[in-house]
């Protein structure tokens, strides 16, 4: 079945400096995934996408990087700014389009 | 374009007590779906309703919980009589069609703020 999780909690970075979030996943089948941000009051926004035909994909500021062989998931925000602190979240999507979500890390950015 | 509505914000009930929770999807959006976060842990899936029906309902915790989706439009979820665990936030999101889609594109699931349910 589904299953994602993530490594740390919590992390804190420096503004300016490169964050990274880590995610794990245990069912080697799952075929794409996504990684949501959500803010203090809101719901989950989506961020980026990856299938698991893909092993990087980049947007505007972030990276998502996919490593099938120990099932493991990253979100890379460059130049990491006051807005970027949020929990965010990996996600599986399953068959039938419902979402699996990880326990979440939450980054705070330090002025 | 407005986006998906919850209501309440927030609610503070006792054990035994009901609560009904509402989400007001976007407009023309077939898919529903309703995910719930208890206190720091994943965001986990309950339930998806294609238009009025239930597509998917696997992640319903028990039969205290019901969900509905008359006329297709907004759905309602009620717990009764609600328990203690069932504390935490209630997201509702909303979707076009659901078909997984091709290479880089996504039929995103546009989520509302949530509403966070207390149960003392």
């Amino acid at each position: 079945g589904e299953s994602v999780g993530l490594h740390l909690p919590t992390l804190s970075v420096q503004e300016g400096d490169n964050s990274i979030i880590n995610c794990a996943y245990s069912n080697s089948a799952s075929d794409y995934f996504i990684w949501y941000k959500q803010e203090s009051g809101k719901g989950p926004q989506f961020i980026i996408d990856i299938r698991s035909n893909m092993d990087k994909r980049q947007g505007q500021r972030v990276t998502v990087l996919l490593n099938k062989t120990v099932k493991h998931l990253s979100l890379q925000i460059a130049a990491t700014q006051p807005g970027d602190s949020a929990v965010y979240f990996c996600a599986e999507l399953n068959w039938a389009n419902n979402l699996f979500f990880g326990t979440g890390t939450r980054l705070t950015v330090i002025p | 374009e407005a986006g998906v509505t919850q209501f309440p914000s927030h609610s503070v009930i006792e054990k035994g007590q009901t609560v009904t929770l509402r989400c007001d999807p976007i407009s023309g959006h077939d898919n529903l779906y309703w995910y719930r976060r208890v206190m720091g842990k994943e965001i986990k899936f309950l339930l998806h309703f294609v238009k009025e029906s239930k597509q998917d309902e696997s992640g319903m915790p028990n039969n205290r919980f019901l969900a509905e989706r008359t006329g297709g439009t907004y759905s309602t979820l009620k717990v009764q009589p609600a328990e203690l665990e069932d504390s935490g936030v209630y997201f509702c999101a909303s979707s076009q069609e659901g078909k997984i889609p091709g290479e880089g594109s996504y039929n995103e699931q546009f989520f509302g703020p949530g509403t966070r349910l207390t149960v003392l």
